[in-house]
């Protein structure tokens, strides 16, 4: 099976500046996840889609928001970026017999300049 | 709220050395217990998983880790290291199986020659 896809994989930006993510999980893979890395912070968890719906969300600002198709591929926004926005955005899709396990892909680096 | 600590931010040990890294974490009932593996620029890759069962699990690459109830302990170890594994590691909990992850801080990796 193919693994978690994202695209783009760079992205440079500006404040203030809108960026769209995408995430297409693991085939058969019904939930994705969004975790924002940074090296003052760490692994954050932002938010979780399953079956189109907002599962669950993390403490982040209204600027980021998400959306799930209905084919599962998920998109991220983040809406007027923050110099501090500039991060590894990492989507995982969860599989396992429970549904337990979180498979990452490769992440989009966002920088915003 | 749950939490995972991974005290030690670098390790460096020789070519052929063994190798144990620490993670304790916080959680009130059984926690799902994982391993990750960060490669520069790259996603994070699963090297274990625990939520039941035998409390020594056995992951790629030749890792293991043991749970310890008594210690909220879930310690990575290698027997052998080799160049190839230096990397970041993670430990991370999740408080069900459908629930989101939360992150230690890491451990960098590094393997002298």
């Amino acid at each position: 099976k193919a693994g978690v896809t994202q695209t783009p994989r760079y992205l440079i930006k500006t404040r203030g500046q809108q960026v769209t993510l995408s995430c297409s999980p693991i085939s058969g893979h019904r939930s994705v996840s969004w975790y924002q890395q940074t090296p003052g912070q760490g692994l954050q968890f932002l938010f979780e889609y399953f079956s189109e719906t907002q599962r669950n969300k993390g403490n982040f600002p209204g600027r980021f928001s998400g959306r799930q198709f209905s084919n599962s591929r998920s998109e991220m926004n983040v809406s007027t970026l923050e110099l501090g926005d500039s991060a590894l955005y990492l989507c995982a899709s969860r599989g396992g017999l429970l549904g337990e396990t979180q498979y990452f892909g490769p992440g989009t680096r966002l920088l915003v300049l | 709220a749950q939490s995972v600590t991974q005290p030690d931010i670098h390790i460096t040990v020789s070519e052929g050395a063994s190798l144990e890294l620490r993670c304790n974490y916080s959680y009130g009932a059984t926690p799902y217990l994982f391993w990750y593996v960060q490669s520069p620029g790259q996603g994070l890759q699963l090297l274990l998983k625990y939520f039941s069962g035998d409390t020594l699990v056995q992951g790629i690459k030749g890792f293991e880790a043991e749970f310890k109830r008594s210690q909220s302990s879930f310690n990575l170890r290698k027997p052998s290291v080799h160049w190839s594994d230096a990397a970041e590691y993670f430990c991370a909990v999740g408080e069900g199986a459908g629930n989101m992850l939360t992150f230690g801080g890491g451990t960098r990796l590094m393997v002298k020659p």
